[in-house]
């Protein structure tokens, strides 16, 4: 069965110090990973795709990686406002369906 | 450039009334759409997809129920609300291009009294 596993669940980091947030996913041939940022309230924003394993996208200070079993965002020197949830999303290969999982709430502290 | 609309924002309505959900996209062609539901602290639960006019695969059986009367709307409907329908509903699209990138709308919020 396909599925999506984030953590952590929820992460607090000051203001400037950079982290790593975990997606790690089991799917039937990968046609996609997907990463959101979702603001309380709101629906959630597209940030990146990946396609296949050693591929890496950038957007001002985050970075997205990914393997054969996982996704990594990482989140360079953090400020206030990147605090959101976090989703990441995986497409099977032959599907139109997007798995998601439950998501990481990121609170940065000036 | 594309958007996608979703209306009402916020909904409160007792439990066993009807319910009417409306998704609109502007500025792209045949795309696919979906309805999830999201629970508080809970990720995205997949309910309908669609792929095309009239067509509509479902996800979960409950007392949901999805259609796609025109290329770019989609509506989610109940006949009957319960306490359990409450949560953030989201419409979302996809592009054909290739990339199945896929992009949500603003969302509304269902709260069943």
């Amino acid at each position: 069965e396909d599925q999506v596993t984030q953590s952590p669940e929820a992460l607090r980091l000051q203001e400037g110090e950079s982290s790593s947030l975990n997606c790690s996913y089991t799917v039937s041939g990968l046609r996609g990973l997907f990463w959101y940022r979702q603001d309380p309230g709101k629906g959630p924003e597209f940030l990146f795709t990946l396609y296949s394993a050693g591929e890496e996208k950038e957007k001002e200070r985050l970075k997205a990686t990914l393997t054969k079993k996982e996704s990594f965002l990482h989140i360079t020197a953090p400020k206030p406002e990147d605090s959101a949830t976090y989703l990441c999303a995986v497409q099977a290969a032959g599907t139109y369906k997007y798995i998601f999982g439950t998501g990481t709430r990121l609170k940065v502290l000036a | 450039s594309q958007t996608i609309h979703q209306w009402p924002a916020t909904l409160v309505q007792p439990v066993g009334s009807p319910l009417s959900l409306e998704c609109t996209v502007e500025g792209t062609s045949n795309p696919n759409l979906y309805w999830y539901r999201q629970a508080a602290g809970r990720g995205l639960q997949l309910l309908f997809y669609s792929v095309g006019i009239g067509q509509i695969s479902s996800e979960v059986p409950q007392n949901l129920s999805a259609s796609r009367p025109q290329d770019r709307q989609f509506i989610l409907s109940s006949k009957k609300l319960l306490l359990s329908d409450s949560g953030f509903y989201l419409c979302a699209w996809t592009t054909l291009d290739g990339n199945n990138e896929q992009f949500f709308g603003p969302g509304t919020r269902l709260t069943v009294l």
